[in-house]
């Protein structure tokens, strides 16, 4: 099956930095990548979709200049959270999917964010 | 706008036994159904989904799942539970079109299974 990679899978920085996470479809191209959060015993909350080549699309609610995505090439995808703050403490997962219609979301690992 | 609801936050199981995950779902049109199944340090693993047709769908691993219209309803089931069935099971709703679809997830049910 696709398989899709996040790195790094945890994190641990100071409050006011900027942390980079990248997802990567290892065996197929992802013409679409999402980005979720997930809270301790929650669910997972869809922050934005990502089309390769063209802006992200960020659901209600999610800052877009706090979380800056790239999706620059059809294998990856960059989520940054900029001068984070230690209630951006979460679980990051990403999912890709390829072009073709009906196609499943692939699921990362995802990546633990701490801010001390 | 749409809403999954999982009842059960946490079902313990005996290994053998048979198995009932229950998901509710609201959404004005035909929705499109998934369950996924997270183990600690993967990634959500899609076990099926449904979109159209028979409303019994069967997935990986033994698991199955029947969409019923008229509760709003897409439960999934298995007749004997495994011990590496142990994880969290969150079910989703798809939006958005076929192939474009954007999930909404359940806040999961954990299941823990015992001798």
């Amino acid at each position: 099956g696709a398989v899709v990679s996040q790195h790094p899978s945890w994190v641990i920085c100071k409050s006011g930095t900027s942390v980079k996470i990248e997802c990567r479809s290892l065996d197929f191209q992802a013409t679409t990548m999402f980005w979720y959060r997930q809270f301790p015993k929650q669910s997972l909350m869809l922050m934005a979709t990502s089309n390769e080549g063209s802006k992200a699309t960020y659901e209600q609610g999610v800052e877009k200049d706090k979380f800056l995505i790239n999706h620059a090439s059809l294998t990856l995808s960059t989520l940054t959270v900029t001068s984070a703050h230690p209630e951006d403490s979460s679980f990051y997962i990403c999912s890709a999917r390829g072009g073709v219609a009906g196609e499943t979301q692939y699921f990362g690992p995802g990546t633990r964010l701490l801010v001390l | 706008a749409q809403s999954v609801t999982q009842p059960d936050i946490h079902i313990t199981v005996s290994e053998g036994a048979s198995l009932e995950l229950r998901c509710n779902y609201s959404y004005g049109a035909t929705p499109y159904l998934f369950w996924y199944v997270q183990s600690p340090g993967q990634g959500l693993q899609l076990l099926l989904k449904y979109f159209s047709g028979d409303t019994l769908v069967q997935g990986i691993k033994g698991f199955e799942a029947e969409f019923k219209r008229s509760q709003s309803s897409f439960n999934l089931r298995k007749p004997s539970v495994h011990w590496s069935d142990a994880a969290e099971y969150f079910c989703a709703v798809g939006v958005g079109g076929f192939g474009n679809e954007k999930l909404t997830f359940g806040t999961g049910t954990r299941l823990t299974i015992i001798p």
